[in-house]
């Protein structure tokens, strides 16, 4: 067991391009969840999954934002034109839903928008 | 919506000093309420957790007691180390431990020899 996995670590793109993340969870976690941390703040929740299904998307995911879990294994963030605002780390963290435990983050990817 | 208020940092404290971090929240219904730690260069960690009020969470060294009465989970330890150097979050989950987590600011202990 590696733990969570976030690929890549660092990415620097210029506005307007299409950029996409991936997080592999722990191997036995069903629930993968997403969030964004911008400097100086705490990580804000952006959608979960649990298997395949996406079960909930916050307010903060616009529609220039999208996640799959196609195989309820590894999942991929995609934003599309990216935007000087999208500047931060993006974390994914899993857990497994039949049993009580926490969830296990990733070291995040962070996005510098140019 | 639900929310959690840090203390304001940083801290910086010499080393063997007692740490309090200060944390209250806001929810609906009966949270877990739970301390993240990031230390330079790594990710987030689970430093500790309290399920129901009244419980305390502990772990090397740290503790935490959830008190519903005060709607708080301070952060507390008696002789900090160089090595606990890092950024501390609070965070509660609203259903359970397998729930989205909302986090606090966060705040960065520096500890000094």
């Amino acid at each position: 067991d590696t733990g969570v996995s976030q690929d890549p670590r660092h990415k620097i793109t210029k506005r307007g391009q299409n950029v996409t993340f991936r997080c592999d969870p722990i191997s036995e976690h069903n629930r993968l969840y997403w969030y964004r941390q911008t400097l100086g703040q705490g990580p804000e929740f952006l959608t979960y999954f649990q298997n395949e299904a996406q079960l909930e998307k916050s307010r903060l995911l616009s529609d220039r934002f999208s996640a799959e879990r196609p195989k309820g294994s590894f999942s991929t963030l995609e934003i599309q034109r990216t935007e000087q605002g999208d500047s931060a780390m993006y974390l994914c963290a899993s857990n497994r839903v039949s049993i009580n435990t926490e969830a296990f983050f990733g070291q995040g990817t962070r996005l510098t928008v140019v | 919506g639900d929310s959690v208020t840090q203390m304001e940092g940083p801290v910086t404290l010499s080393e063997e000093a007692f740490l309090t971090i200060n944390c209250t929240y806001t929810a609906t219904g009966y949270p877990s309420l739970f301390w993240y730690v990031q230390y330079p260069g790594e990710g987030l960690q689970l430093l500790l957790k309290a399920t129901k009020a009244d419980d305390k969470g502990s772990n090397k060294g740290f503790e935490a007691t959830y008190r519903k009465e005060t709607t708080s989970f301070h952060l507390e330890k008696g002789s900090v180390q160089v090595s606990d150097s890092a950024v501390y979050f609070c965070a509660l989950s609203d259903t359970g431990a397998n729930s989205k987590l909302t986090f606090g600011k966060g705040i960065t202990l520096s500890v000094r020899p």
